[in-house]
């Protein structure tokens, strides 16, 4: 069975400044999908950024990028100029390419953004 | 674009009753699936539904089912409320099951059981 696993229960960072939040993941599966979540106070779940396993280059959205190591089965994400917006739950998620549509999540990490 | 909606926002039950809760996917998303983050035990996986067909369901009772409609609007009915049936009920919408698209999520119904 497929689990992620996200160690850091709770991080914090000052604003402006570049926080890294860790996820791993356990699989068989070659070809799968990886993503970042973010869930603010509201509640919505909203999409940070997306990772495709068969490619190597790691995948960027402006100030939020990841480092994803297939072979250690770790794919973290780095945020750059930390800002008060960025505070909110972030959750790490996979997905198989094929078969079950569903998405496997961590168990979260909240990040606090200090003034 | 319209994004993923939920209906009700809240919902207040008592122990036994049953549960009626609404998702609208983004439109031309035929992809649906359902979601449970209860406290402590995180987001865990539902149903999904796709061109009216359940296609995956996670490790829940059978007191827990649904449906899709022919416009992809789908239903989650929860019956025989148990207390810790109390949680955020997600609702997630995708393209189709056939391409690889990402899932976006709706603002969810938080579910109180009494």
């Amino acid at each position: 069975a497929q689990t992620v696993t996200q160690s850091q229960p709770e991080m914090s960072v000052q604003e402006a400044e570049t926080v890294t939040l860790s996820c791993t993941y356990d699989t068989s599966e070659s070809d799968y999908y990886l993503f970042w979540y973010k869930q603010p106070p509201s509640r919505q779940m909203i999409l940070v950024i997306r990772q495709e396993a068969y490619k190597q280059q790691n995948a960027t959205e402006n100030r939020f990028s990841v480092n994803f190591q297939k072979a250690a089965k770790s794919f973290s994400l780095k945020i750059s100029d930390s800002q008060l917006g960025d505070a909110a739950m972030y959750f790490c998620a996979y997905r198989v390419i094929q078969g079950a549509q569903k998405l496997v999540f961590g168990q979260g990490t909240r990040l606090t953004i200090n003034p | 674009e319209a994004g993923v909606t939920q209906s009700p926002t809240h919902l207040i039950k008592t122990r036994g009753q049953q549960a009626t809760l609404r998702c609208s996917p983004i439109s031309g998303h035929t992809s649906v699936y359902w979601y449970q983050q209860a406290l402590g035990l995180g987001l865990q996986f539902l149903l999904w539904y796709d061109e009216g067909e359940e296609r995956n369901r996670g490790n829940f009772p059978p007191r827990f089912s649904g449906r899709q409609f022919p416009n992809y609007s789908s239903e989650l009915n929860v019956n025989a409320l148990e207390l810790e049936d109390s949680a955020l009920y997600l609702c997630a919408s995708s393209l189709d099951r056939n391409r690889q698209e990402t899932q976006y999520f709706g603002p969810g119904t938080r579910l109180l059981v009494l």
